[in-house]
């Protein structure tokens, strides 16, 4: 089975904060992507990245980076934490280009206060 | 305009009824479409995947596609309360390179 892993189930942080959440994935999959879920305003795609190093502007990139160091690993950054940013962040892989069917994390609820 | 829209609900059956899930899509460009389903406090999870017109059976869920329409729906015949959960639909369009979600559908099956 495919598994996706969030660091954290839950954060609270303080605004003006640097924000790291971590996704792992270990079934080798070249794609990874990055969402946040709002009441209201359904999936909305942050970041995305086709292979190592490199990285796609999603919808709602504003206020956030991406790192992908390694095939498995892909990093949200919030560069400063804001109380809009309070949200459920899910990370998702999938195995290609081709074969989208996404595989998600547990997903991190995030606090910004 | 949405690029993904389905009917947020909520919807209602009665256990062993069939539950009619539907969405439309925009983007005429979409080539393949997904059903998640996401109990409350849970991730999403992939439940069916059509690319082709027509139906697509697996087990008490058929995925429906009609790309003239554009439109997408999912049937889940003898509905259990264990299916209440919100469903979301989602279109990829293979050149853009991403999948877009509609905001969900969520469903109660009452026993």
């Amino acid at each position: 089975d495919v598994k996706v892993t969030q660091s954290s189930r839950y954060l609270v942080k303080r605004t003006g904060e640097k924000v790291f959440l971590e996704c792992v994935q270990d079934m080798d999959h070249e794609n990874m992507f990055w969402y946040r879920q709002d009441p209201g305003l359904g999936l909305r795609l942050i970041y995305f990245s086709y292979d190592v190093k490199m990285k796609e502007k999603g919808d709602i990139p504003e206020g956030y980076s991406v790192s992908r160091e390694k095939k498995e690993r892909f990093s949200l950054i919030l560069e400063s934490a804001s109380t809009n940013q309070t949200s459920m962040y899910l990370c998702a892989s999938s195995l290609d280009r081709v074969d989208e069917k996404l595989f998600f994390g547990s997903g991190t609820q995030l606090s910004v206060l | 305009q949405k690029e993904v829209e389905q009917n947020s609900g909520p919807l209602s059956v009665p256990e062993g009824a069939i539950a009619s899930l539907n969405c439309t899509y925009s983007d005429r460009g979409s080539q393949s479409f997904f059903w998640y389903r996401q109990y409350s406090g849970k991730s999403p999870e992939l439940i069916m995947f059509i690319y082709s017109n027509g139906d697509k059976e697996d087990g008490r869920f058929t995925a429906q596609l009609n790309k003239a329409s554009q439109y997408v729906s999912l049937l889940i015949r003898d509905s259990q309360p264990s299916d209440s959960a919100t469903y979301l639909c989602a279109g990829r369009n293979t050149n853009a390179g991403k999948s877009t979600f509609g905001d969900g559908t969520t469903l109660t099956v009452k026993p």
